[in-house]
């Protein structure tokens, strides 16, 4: 199993510019999140998606826009790039260990944004 | 509103020794889950440990354990027998309604030889 994928690992674009951020995942979960984390910060979550159709603001959507595609797939768009923006960005997805009594996220590796 | 809090920004610990991180945390529902999670220098966000508000005992993982005072509302992480690989940065986290994760400001962990 890959776990969580995201791409790209590594973006730069100009004020004004427009990028999806891509994320699946293959461990059949149903819970699908994006984070944003600022230098020296916590993760603080922009969107969520509790299972497959459903889309939930977070803490921090403004500027944002996501796309629950299916199941395995969760994107996140930046529509118009601000400084603002430029942060590492975090796609995670929800499910339980077998061995487990709870649930946990899984997160995948980043991906590191720049807007100048 | 939940609330996580991490008030120590940096610390150090000499190889061997055990190392406490603080967290202390804020919620009306009788019903939340407490992570902590590694992030070393390449950035990956690594589970290290969960607890539950029900859980009778502390949890426990290798090295790592989790100083549960429910009370006092606060989950500190203690990891014992430090390494050098266990410099990083440490975010605690509660679990909110939907499974969303809501995070602490973290707190770097230098290992010194």
């Amino acid at each position: 199993n890959a776990g969580v994928t995201q791409t790209p690992k590594f973006q730069v674009l100009k004020t004004g510019q427009s990028m999806t951020l891509q994320c699946a995942q293959d461990m059949n979960h149903n819970s699908m999140y994006w984070y944003r984390q600022d230098p020296g910060m916590g993760l603080r979550l922009i969107y969520y998606s509790a299972s497959e159709g459903t889309t939930d603001k977070g803490e921090v959507p403004n500027g944002y826009n996501v796309s629950r595609l299916n199941k395995r797939e969760f994107s996140l768009r930046l529509e118009s790039a601000a400084p603002s923006q430029t942060s590492v960005y975090f796609c995670a997805s929800r499910g339980r260990v077998l061995s487990l009594s709870y649930n946990e996220q899984f997160f995948g590796p980043g991906t590191r944004l720049t807007v100048l | 509103a939940q609330k996580i809090t991490q008030t120590q920004p940096g610390m150090f610990v000499q190889e061997k020794e055990a190392v406490t991180l603080d967290c202390t945390y804020d919620t009306s529902d009788p019903s939340y889950g407490l992570f902590w999670y590694k992030q070393p220098s390449s950035g990956e966000m690594i589970f290290l440990i969960y607890q539950g508000s029900y859980d009778q005992q502390n949890a426990t993982e290798g090295r790592y354990s989790l100083n549960f005072q429910k009370a006092r509302k606060s989950a500190n992480l203690v990891i014992s027998a430090s390494q050098l690989g266990d410099s990083a940065m440490y975010f605690c986290a509660m679990r909110e309604p939907g499974g969303k994760l809501i995070f602490g400001q973290g707190t770097t962990l230098q290992v010194k030889p």
